[in-house]
């Protein structure tokens, strides 16, 4: 089964600092990855996606991926923080059996002033 | 506004109900799907269906059951309902798979 491990739950940083949220992935095949972000009080939506294609991957709002196989890694970063940067963020993989995403833990990223 | 919608937004009920769910995919998403967002479980894939046919079953309760219709909305029941049944249930979609969910706003349901 293919899962993933977002590590820290909780991420704090300044703003105009560097943002860097981790994830690991486990999978027996080419992974497809995913990053979505869900601010409060809303559902989840698409950050950025991985299928295979180029290894950095650029999403929306400035943030981008880097696909790692040798790591097994799929770290989220964004050069400096906007405190709208403040949200949770959660990697995915996609079951190529199912169709379905399995999301990691989520990681809550905080922007201080 | 992601093109899915979720009713009711909030709902507050007792242990032992029942309550339904309600979900509208995107125009032509033919994919629906449930997960169950709580603080200790984090975001739970619990049923997956495509064009009215179960596609995927995930961590679904027993006392939980989906389904979806000819005109593709999707209900998702909870039945007996207990206390650690409170969460955030979401509905997402997508059409042909290209990983991209599309989520509801979400449902918040309270079981008192």
């Amino acid at each position: 089964a293919q899962s993933v491990t977002q590590l820290g739950s909780h991420v704090s940083v300044s703003e105009g600092a560097l943002v860097l949220l981790r994830c690991n992935y486990s999978s027996s095949v080419p992974p497809y990855l995913f990053w979505y972000v869900q601010y409060p009080n809303q559902g989840l939506q698409l950050l950025l996606k991985y299928t295979s294609a180029a290894t950095l991957v650029k999403g929306i709002n400035g943030f981008e991926a880097e696909f790692k196989k040798s790591e097994t890694s799929f770290h989220l970063t964004k050069p400096s923080a906007h405190m709208s940067d403040a949200a949770e963020y959660f990697c995915a993989v996609h079951d190529n059996a199912g169709n379905m995403l399995t999301f990691g833990g989520g990681t809550r990223l905080m922007v201080k002033p | 506004d992601s093109g899915v919608t979720q009713t009711p937004k909030h709902l507050i009920t007792a242990t032992g109900q029942r309550v339904t769910l309600r979900c509208s995919p995107r125009s032509g998403d033919l994919s629906v799907y449930w997960y169950q967002q709580s603080l200790d479980q984090g975001l739970q894939f619990l049923i997956q269906y495509y064009n009215g046919e179960e596609r995927a079953k995930g961590n679904i309760l027993e006392r939980f059951s989906a389904q979806q219709f000819p005109d593709l909305h999707s209900e998702l029941n909870l039945s007996s309902l207990e206390l650690g049944d409170s969460a955030l249930y979401f509905c997402a979609s997508s059409g042909v798979f290209s990983g991209e969910l599309f989520f509801g706003e979400g449902s918040r349901l309270t079981v008192l």
